[in-house]
């Protein structure tokens, strides 16, 4: 079974200032997704940043962008500039695509991300 | 938009009590999700519906938890007999398209609290 590891519970940073959340994923499927989503104090949960297994090239998302490690397995979230907003949890998640019919998304057990003014 | 609805946003009950929540998904959404949330710990898939077909279950969801969702709008779970261990967030979300491609939109989130 796949499964997801973010190994900081918590993580904190300077306003402004960039922070790297860690991620590890376990799969043997060679085509696959890779998510970030936010899930802010109010609970409501939104994707940041998506990365696609077969593209080499790293997703960005304006101060957001990930390092994706394929063969380590390393699915990491920079954020950049950090802002008051950034604080939140954040879940890394895994998707094996569609091969074997599932629509189920595999997450972390999430990262506490504080940003200090 | 007006983004996914769950209802109620707190549901405090006994053990052995029946509850059900109920989920509004985008309108245009056709696929919907159902995940539970313990303390400190991801969203655990528990199953997703296509229209009105429920087309995958966790092993998550014991035979005392049923989900509907008739006319491939709204959708409801129920859990039967609550246990202690039933307490958790519950969140619904949907999509236009698979996971792969089209992003989750959550609720808010039914908290459920067993007593």
């Amino acid at each position: 079974a796949q499964t997801v590891t973010q190994s900081q519970p918590e993580m904190s940073v300077q306003e402004a200032e960039t922070v790297t959340l860690s991620c590890t994923y376990d799969t043997s499927e060679s085509d696959y997704y890779l998510f970030w989503y936010k899930q802010p104090p109010s609970r409501q949960m939104i994707l940041v940043i998506r990365q696609e297994a077969y593209k080499q090239q790293n997703a960005t998302e304006n101060r957001f962008s990930v390092n994706f490690q394929k063969a380590a397995k390393s699915f990491s979230l920079k954020i950049s500039d950090s802002q008051l907003g950034d604080a939140a949890m954040y879940f890394c998640a895994y998707y094996g695509g569609t091969q074997g019919g599932s629509e189920k998304l595999v997450f972390g057990k999430g990262t506490k991300l504080t940003v200090n003014p | 938009d007006t983004g996914v609805s769950q209802n109620p946003r707190h549901k405090i009950t006994k053990r052995g009590q029946n509850v059900t929540f109920r989920c509004d998904p985008i309108s245009e959404h056709n696929r919907l999700y159902w995940y539970r949330q313990t303390l400190g710990q991801g969203p655990e898939f528990l199953t997703y519906f296509q229209n009105e077909a429920q087309l995958e279950k966790s092993r998550l969801l014991s035979d005392r938890f049923s989900a509907e969702r008739p006319k491939g709008s709204f959708s409801t779970l129920e859990i039967q007999r609550t246990e202690q261990g039933d307490s958790a967030m519950y969140l619904c979300a949907s999509s236009s398209r698979s996971v792969g491609n089209s992003p989750l939109h959550f609720g808010n989130g039914t908290r459920l609290t067993v007593t």
